[in-house]
C-alpha cells in the first residue's frame, strides 16, 4: 500500500529564516506530487505541483520554491520566511495521468509558525 | 476555470441525525468530483469521488454523495451522524483539461452534538 510522510510535523521559524519541507511517499512510482498551503478558516491553496523529476509548475507568485530530486521526494523551500508564509502545508500524491483522475492522498501537514 | 462553493461554513447536528453538505461547483464539461474529511490538526483524506457513471456514489464511513448536473451541485449525505464525523469537509472538483488538478471549496466544519 501507499504512504506518504511529511516532515517536521510542526515548525517555529524567525522572519528572514530559511525553510525546508520535505515530503516522500512510499508504494508507487512516478506519482504526481502537490503541495499545498491552508490558511486558517480557509480552504487549500495549491502552491506547486510535480509530474516528474525535476518538472515543477507553480500555481502561484510566492516567496516559496519547490523542487523534486527524486521521483518520490518533494521538497517546499525558502530563503527568507515571511509572515505571510504561516500556514498548514500538505503534501499530497496521485497516480499519474487518467490512473489518477485526480483522485489525491494527503500526508499528515506540517504547521508552520513564522514569528 | 474550474471553482468549487460549499455554501455552509459551519454546521451543527445531533448526533443520529442526518446530514448533508452542500457543494455547487462551475465547470464547462464533465466535471471528476471529490469530497475530502480533515479532522482537526490532520491532512485530508478521501471520502468518495464522481467520475462517471452512476450518479450516486458510495464512500467510506457511510457517506454518499449524488452528482447532479442540472444543478451543478454534488452534495454530500449520511443517514445517521456518529461523534467521530466532527471535521471539516472539502469539496473539490477536477477535470482532465487542467491536468486533473484540483480545486477545493472552502470547507465546510461540522459540529456533532449529544
Amino acid at each position: 500500500s501507499q504512504t506518504i510522510h511529511q516532515w517536521p510535523a510542526t515548525l517555529v521559524q524567525p522572519v528572514g529564516s530559511p525553510l525546508s519541507l520535505e515530503c516522500t511517499v512510499e508504494g508507487t512510482s512516478n506519482p504526481n506530487l502537490y503541495w499545498y498551503r491552508q490558511a486558517a478558516g480557509r480552504g487549500l491553496q495549491l502552491l506547486f505541483y510535480s509530474v516528474g523529476i525535476g518538472q515543477i509548475s507553480s500555481e502561484v507568485p510566492q516567496n516559496l520554491s519547490a523542487s523534486r530530486p527524486q521521483d518520490r521526494q518533494f521538497i517546499l523551500s525558502s530563503k527568507k520566511l515571511l509572515l505571510s508564509d504561516s500556514g498548514f502545508y500538505l503534501c499530497a500524491w496521485s497516480a499519474p495521468g487518467l490512473a489518477g483522475a485526480g483522485s489525491q492522498y494527503f500526508g499528515p501537514g506540517t504547521r508552520l509558525t513564522v514569528l | 476555470a474550474q471553482s468549487v462553493t460549499q455554501p455552509d461554513i459551519h454546521i451543527t447536528v445531533s448526533e443520529g441525525a442526518s446530514l448533508e453538505l452542500r457543494c455547487n461547483y462551475s465547470y464547462g464539461a464533465t466535471p471528476y468530483l471529490f469530497w475530502y474529511v480533515q479532522s482537526p490538526g490532520q491532512g485530508l483524506q478521501l471520502l468518495l469521488k464522481y467520475f462517471s457513471g452512476d450518479t450516486l456514489v458510495q464512500g467510506i464511513k457511510g457517506f454518499e454523495a449524488e452528482f447532479k448536473r442540472s444543478q451543478s451541485s454534488f452534495n454530500l449525505r449520511k443517514p445517521s451522524v456518529h461523534w467521530s464525523d466532527a471535521a471539516e469537509y472539502f469539496c473539490a472538483v477536477g477535470s482532465r483539461s487542467n491536468d486533473y488538478k484540483l480545486s477545493f471549496g472552502a470547507g465546510t466544519t461540522v459540529t456533532v452534538r449529544a
